[in-house]
């Protein structure tokens, strides 16, 4: 119950195009859901969360779309650029106190230019 | 400014030494975190600081000790390390209350010979 299913494993898009990556998560306590974007020999930067009471939150190219009785939430990428191409992990928590985060197992995203 | 700081970048260190990771924040978060993360895998928490207390240890083994002198500074000490141990080493912190967004540093690379 306390895992986060992510999907697909590995996607590849074209420049210009839209990536999407979905999860899915069980516990209904989660009530914070992050989207971290990783390159290469580097740590997880956040790249934008959303919690349960907006079902849409946008900060640029980068979506999240929740929908909260199916228990999934997905990241858009609109005009996906090859600067973009890095591993992608969705994650979900609880709030109150110092708070563990469940990570799904990543997106690997490629773009081709 | 949400900076968080590890050194050292790399270390190799034999099953017989002894060596420490250090993570810094000058956020003014109270909760720290140590995740291990091997490649092509989502971070695995280790263990976590609530107001320079240990609050989650994630039945890590002895050989990784954790330390926070202060509100600033966590300290990971190693020792008597497996090959198997070799990983990306991350530190990341957050708030305790309020906004919950977890920084993670850019990792220490760890080969243990």
């Amino acid at each position: 119950q306390q895992q986060v299913k992510q999907s697909p494993q590995s996607l590849i898009v074209q420049k210009g195009g839209i990536s999407i990556i979905n999860c899915a998560y069980e516990n209904t306590a989660f009530d914070y859901f992050p989207w971290y974007q990783q390159f290469p020999g580097k740590g997880p930067a956040l790249l934008i969360a959303i919690r349960p009471d907006v079902s849409e939150k946008k900060e640029g190219r980068f979506t999240i779309s929740f929908n909260k009785s199916a228990k999934q939430f997905s990241l858009h990428i609109m005009d996906s650029q090859p600067g973009d191409s890095a591993t992608y992990f969705c994650a979900a928590s609880m709030s109150g106190g110092a708070q563990k985060l469940v990570f799904g197992q990543g997106t690997r995203l490629t773009i081709n230019p | 400014d949400t900076e968080v700081t590890q050194t050292p970048k790399h270390l190799v260190m034999g099953m017989t030494n002894k060596k420490s990771l250090k993570c810094e924040q000058h956020m003014g978060h109270r909760a720290m975190y140590w995740y291990k993360q091997k490649a092509k895998k989502p971070p695995e928490l280790m263990f976590v600081y609530s107001y320079e207390k240990l609050s989650i240890n994630e039945s890590v083994p002895s050989r990784f000790s954790p330390e926070c002198p202060n509100s600033s500074l966590l300290n990971l000490h190693l020792h008597a390390l497996q090959p198997e141990d070799s990983a990306l080493y991350l530190c990341a912190s957050s708030q305790v209350r309020g906004t919950y967004e977890q920084y993670f540093g850019p990792g220490t690379r760890l080969t243990v010979t």
